[in-house]
């Protein structure tokens, strides 16, 4: 079982553009959550998407956006990058229904915006 | 609101204990963790706590939850050089979203 796999696991975007930065969930996991972590700080929630369906959003503009595949894979697309978005982008997948004891985090999606 | 709040840096000698303390402010959090986050690495859970729990004892690790103060800590007993990382406290109701805080840098002195 290779867990969480995250790709690609870095990205230089230049501002403006759009970017696209997929997540494999751990076998047996039907939910995936995304985090945006910039540089010295802790992870803060996106969203998190379960039955292919946005479930919570966290406190982000609607440039990011994402959406889950029947094989409960899962993609966060930012549009209009600006440069406050570089950071460690992470996935973490888990049981809907169960805990966050059980979630899985991939090792994070490093993205630099110029 | 939801916000936990951590110190940033602690320093320690090699052999003495750990602790790492943090206050959260969401009194309907169910689960309080800990995650470890090495250079160039994801987060790994290190251990959590059940809301109803004072204490939790892992090997090396003891958390404790003082729930009227909304104050949870980790201690690492016999501290190596292989704990240096950045640890963060996170709290969450259920399968909810995580909350984080900023992370403290455990620097280990030898």
């Amino acid at each position: 079982d290779a867990g969480v796999t995250q790709s690609p696991t870095h990205l230089i975007k230049t501002r403006g553009q759009q970017v696209t930065l997929r997540c494999s969930p751990k076998s047996g996991h039907d939910t995936v959550s995304w985090y945006q972590q910039a540089l010295g700080q802790g992870p803060q929630f996106i969203f998190q998407y379960y039955e292919e369906e946005e479930r919570q959003r966290g406190n982000f503009p609607d440039r990011f956006s994402g959406h889950q595949f029947p094989n409960y894979s899962s993609e966060l697309n930012v549009n209009a990058l600006l440069l406050g978005d570089s950071a460690l982008y992470l996935c973490a997948s888990l049981v809907q229904g169960g805990s966050n004891t059980e979630a899985f985090f991939g090792q994070g999606t490093r993205l630099t915006v110029v | 609101g939801e916000d936990v709040e951590q110190s940033l840096f602690l320093s320690v000698r090699e052999g003495d204990s750990s602790v790492i303390n943090c206050t959260y402010t969401d009194s309907s959090s169910t689960y309080l963790y800990w995650y470890k986050q090495e250079p160039g690495a994801g987060l790994q859970l290190l251990t959590y706590i059940f809301s109803n729990m004072d204490m939790k004892q892992d090997q090396r690790l003891t958390v404790l939850l003082n729930k009227k103060d909304k104050h949870l800590s980790l201690r690492i007993a016999d501290t190596q050089t292989g704990d240096s990382a950045i640890y963060f406290c996170a709290e969450s109701r259920g399968d909810d979203k995580i909350i984080f805080g900023k992370g403290t840098r455990l620097h280990i002195l030898p």
